[in-house]
């Protein structure tokens, strides 16, 4: 299972860090992405982290205001997004990919997060 | 990056039809491609991973096929529940995995 938290309404420029606990698998053998879908649009790909934390990869619309990262500890990923654009309004998901390494499928989704940029 | 292309882009049928739903790549990316199904206020769940390998627990009316550019996704007797978007992602060079616009099925 996948529960991610922290979405919310937030002004253009504002930050934004989301988590996602997982819970029912052997979170640190597997890779993790975030995926996006604006209102009433399909899927987009937003980040991916390898399942030591050590290899992460991002889309070119988030690519320096996006940061992954992990926590194996706590079974946790976090989406930190910086410089926030109306643009980045979507409901956010956290989906476990079917490897260790970057570069999977997804095979395990979460229900998603709304993030809302507007002033 | 690798574009992927839907059609069509909405698909009109019956319960118990035969659906044929097309992903194109704008570059060989052999066999990596996954198809998605997502339903109004879901998460998406994947059906078919590596082009042709049903994910666990998907209904064998599910199959999909293709290689390199052309991929296809067919569902071959459409039940209610299957009324849903279909979405293509492609890992064959990335980043981005990159997703298709979807494709939605919808009961005619």
């Amino acid at each position: 299972q996948l529960l991610e938290s922290g979405g919310g309404l937030v002004q253009p420029g504002g930050s934004l860090r989301l988590s996602c606990a997982a819970s029912g698998f052997l979170f640190g053998r597997y890779a993790m992405t975030w995926v996006r879908q604006a209102p009433g649009k399909g899927l987009e790909w937003v980040s991916v982290i390898s399942g030591s934390g050590d290899s992460t990869d991002y889309a070119d619309s988030v690519k320096g205001r996006f940061a992954i990262s992990r926590d194996n500890s706590k079974n946790t990923v976090y989406l930190q997004m910086n410089s926030l654009r109306v643009e980045d309004t979507a409901l956010y998901f956290c989906a476990k990919d079917r490897g260790y390494t970057s570069g999977w499928f997804s095979d395990l989704w979460g229900q998603g997060i709304l993030v809302s940029v507007s002033s | 990056e690798v574009v992927l292309t839907q059609l069509p882009a909405t698909l009109s049928l019956s319960p118990g039809d035969r659906a044929t739903l097309s992903c194109r790549a704008s570059q060989n990316i052999n066999n990596f491609l996954a198809w998605y199904q997502q339903k109004p206020g879901q998460a998406p769940r994947l059906l078919i991973y590596d082009a042709s390998n049903r994910a666990t627990g998907i209904p064998a009316r599910f199959s999909g096929s293709g290689s390199g550019t052309d991929f296809t996704l067919t569902i071959t007797s459409l039940e209610p529940e299957d009324f849903a978007v279909y979405y293509c992602q492609q890992r064959g060079n990335w980043p981005p995995l990159s997703f298709g616009g979807g494709t939605k099925v919808e009961i005619k």
